[in-house]
Order: C-alpha cells, then sequence, then structure tokens
C-alpha cells in the first residue's frame, strides 16, 4: 500500500519569501512517481510539479522545486519568492507501479502568503 | 475548450434519494478517476475505470456506483444519498497508467445532502 503524509495543515509566509511544504511518502513499489498539485480557493486541481523515482536530478519549474530525498521518502515543495496568489491548498501525491498505479493523496497543506 | 467537465457544478439534494454525477471528456484517455474530497482527509479515490466497461472499487467506494458506456462519460451514482456523502466530487483522467503521468482533474461538484 501507498502512504502520503503531510505534517503541516497550515503555513504562512511572507511576500518574497520562500516557503518548503513537507510531504513524506511509503510505498514498496520499486518505481514511482511524485506529484503536487495547487487547489486555489476557486477549487480546480492544479499540476505543479513532477518527480520521478529514479530521477537523478531534484525536478523545478519556475518559483517550484522539489527537494526529493529518496532514502528519507521525502519530497518536500520549496516555492521561492513566494506571491499572494500562492496563498492554496496543496497536495502530495504519488503514483506506483502496483494496485493499478492509482494516484495517492496526502491530507494538504494550507498555505496563506501574506503581503 | 476544457478537456473534462463535470456537471452539475453544485447540487443539493434529499437523504435518500439517487443522485447521478457526470464527467465527460474530450481527451479520448483512456483512465477516468472519481475522488471525493473532504477536510482532513484529502482525496480518496472512490472508483476508477480502464475502459469502456472496465471499472473496479477504490477505498471509499460504499454507497457509491459508477458506469462507462462510452469512453468519453464515466458516471458516478449514489444510490441513496446520505449525510455522509456531502463532499466536493473530482474527476480525474489520464492516458497512461504509467507512475511518471498524473492526472487532470475536472473542477469538481460540490454534492450537499440535507
Amino acid at each position: 500500500a501507498q502512504k502520503i503524509t503531510q505534517t503541516q495543515p497550515g503555513m504562512f509566509v511572507q511576500e518574497k519569501e520562500a516557503v518548503t511544504l513537507d510531504c513524506t511518502y511509503d510505498t514498496s513499489d520499486p518505481s514511482y512517481g511524485l506529484f503536487w498539485y495547487k487547489q486555489p480557493s476557486s477549487g480546480e486541481m492544479i499540476f505543479l510539479i513532477y518527480q520521478g523515482s529514479y530521477d537523478q536530478q531534484n525536478a523545478t519549474e519556475g518559483r517550484y522545486s522539489l527537494n526529493f530525498q529518496k532514502a528519507r521518502k521525502s519530497a518536500n515543495l520549496v516555492i521561492s519568492a513566494s506571491q499572494l496568489g500562492d496563498s492554496a491548498m496543496y497536495f502530495c501525491a504519488m503514483r506506483g507501479v502496483t494496485g493499478f498505479q492509482k494516484l495517492v493523496f496526502g491530507t494538504g497543506t494550507r498555505l496563506l502568503v501574506s503581503p | 475548450d476544457a478537456g473534462i467537465t463535470q456537471s452539475p457544478r453544485h447540487k443539493v439534494t434529499e437523504t435518500g434519494t439517487p443522485v447521478t454525477l457526470r464527467c465527460h471528456q474530450t481527451e479520448n484517455h483512456r483512465y477516468m478517476y472519481w475522488y471525493r474530497q473532504d477536510p482532513g482527509h484529502g482525496l480518496r479515490l472512490i472508483h476508477y475505470s480502464y475502459g469502456v466497461k472496465d471499472t473496479d472499487k477504490g477505498e471509499v467506494s460504499d454507497g457509491y456506483s459508477v458506469s462507462r458506456s462510452k469512453t468519453e462519460d464515466f458516471l458516478l451514482t449514489l444510490e441513496s444519498a446520505t449525510s455522509s456523502q456531502t463532499s466536493v466530487y473530482f474527476c480525474a483522467i489520464s492516458d497512461s497508467a504509467d507512475s511518471n503521468y498524473g492526472y487532470t482533474f475536472g473542477s469538481g461538484t460540490r454534492l450537499t445532502v440535507v
């Protein structure tokens, strides 16, 4: 079975500062993908970034980077230079190679960016 | 031009009534999923489909059924709605079962059972 744990229900950050959202995972699959999604107050789920378990380098997408530490089974999202529009719910998710490769989500972290 | 649409967007229904939510895609993706989102639980999988007429249960399937008679449509039915099924329901699609492919989500349906 796969499990995603997000231990931070809420996070606060000031505009222009960096913030790290924590995500740990548990799986016995030999190969897997890790994803982060953003859910603004409007409710839609927006894909942010992906990291493959065999990728040698940490994924980056603009101001988003994924701090992947395989031995620790962590896949933290780093948002640099936070903007007011980054205020949202953030979900970490993983997809393995067993169990019909379904996407399993964590409980989410609500980020609030203040001016 | 959305590739995936959910209908209705909002619904209020009474306890004990059947409810059907529709997910329609124009991407010709093979895999379709229904999730529910509740505070403190994130998104949990209800049912999924890996082809026309091929469906299976997720982790919270009790009280729900699904049907997929065409590639583009995936229906979620609450056979007899209960207050515990008040939630936001998301449909998602994927064109691959590979672990390096994520999903594209619909905009969600907010269902309230009174």
